[in-house]
């Protein structure tokens, strides 16, 4: 059974600090996977998709990895702002599932 | 809409009551999702439609909760007999193909749900 872990659970920075969210999963034979972020009452927001096949994504000051073999996805945030204060979320496709498996996030605290 | 659309936003039920919550997906999309969310955990799948195949109802916690999807758009979860732990967040996405395929998945803002 796959699962999700995100460590940590919480985090605070002050403003401008580059900072790193970890996500490991059990279950190596993935088929992509996806980093969300929740702000608080809202829905969930698609940030970066890493298909299987390829080791990183990019998008502005996000820099998702994707090590598969050992089971684990870095969110690597550049020069950090008050707006980036969310709960930050990964979520793997596992097997041939349909199913998005979540890990319980990373609550980021950016300080101004 | 330009997004997944759900209603009602919030609701508070009568332990027993039924309740349904409803969610229009983007405009094209052929891949339906329900989560749920529980206060300080994780998301939960309860179930998956894709275009005309047979829904994966894999994730749905007991026989008091159903869904549907009708032509292929709009989709209604019904959860019946509501209980208190049946309170949280009830979020619904879609995304342009089955999530084998890669595609990005994108999700409404919930239906949040108390049962009091």
């Amino acid at each position: 059974k796959q699962e999700v872990t995100q460590i940590p659970a919480a985090l605070s920075v002050p403003e401008g600090e580059n900072l790193v969210l970890n996500c490991s999963f059990t279950d190596s034979a993935i088929y992509n996977l996806q980093w969300f972020r929740q702000d608080p009452g809202k829905g969930l927001t698609s940030l970066l998709l890493i298909q299987s096949s390829q080791r990183e994504q990019t998008s502005g000051r996000l820099n998702a990895s994707l090590d598969k073999s050992s089971g684990r996805s870095t969110l690597y945030i550049a020069a950090s702002q008050p707006g980036d204060s969310a709960t930050y979320l990964c979520a793997v496709r596992s097997g041939a599932t349909n199913k998005l498996i979540f890990g319980t996030g990373t609550l980021l605290a950016v300080q101004p | 809409g330009a997004g997944v659309s759900q209603s009602p936003s919030n609701k508070v039920t009568e332990k027993g009551k039924d309740v349904e919550l409803r969610c229009d997906p983007i405009s094209g999309h052929t891949a339906l999702y329900w989560y749920r969310q529980s206060l300080g955990q994780g998301l939960e799948f309860l179930i998956y439609f894709q275009g005309n195949s047979a829904p994966d109802k894999s994730g749905l916690p007991s026989d008091r909760f159903s869904a549907e999807r009708t032509g292929g758009s709009v989709s209604t979860l019904t959860i019946q007999r509501t209980q208190q732990e049946d309170s949280a967040v009830y979020l619904c996405a879609s995304s342009a193909k089955g999530q084998l395929s890669g595609n990005t998945i994108y999700f409404g803002e919930g239906s949040w749900l108390t049962v009091v």
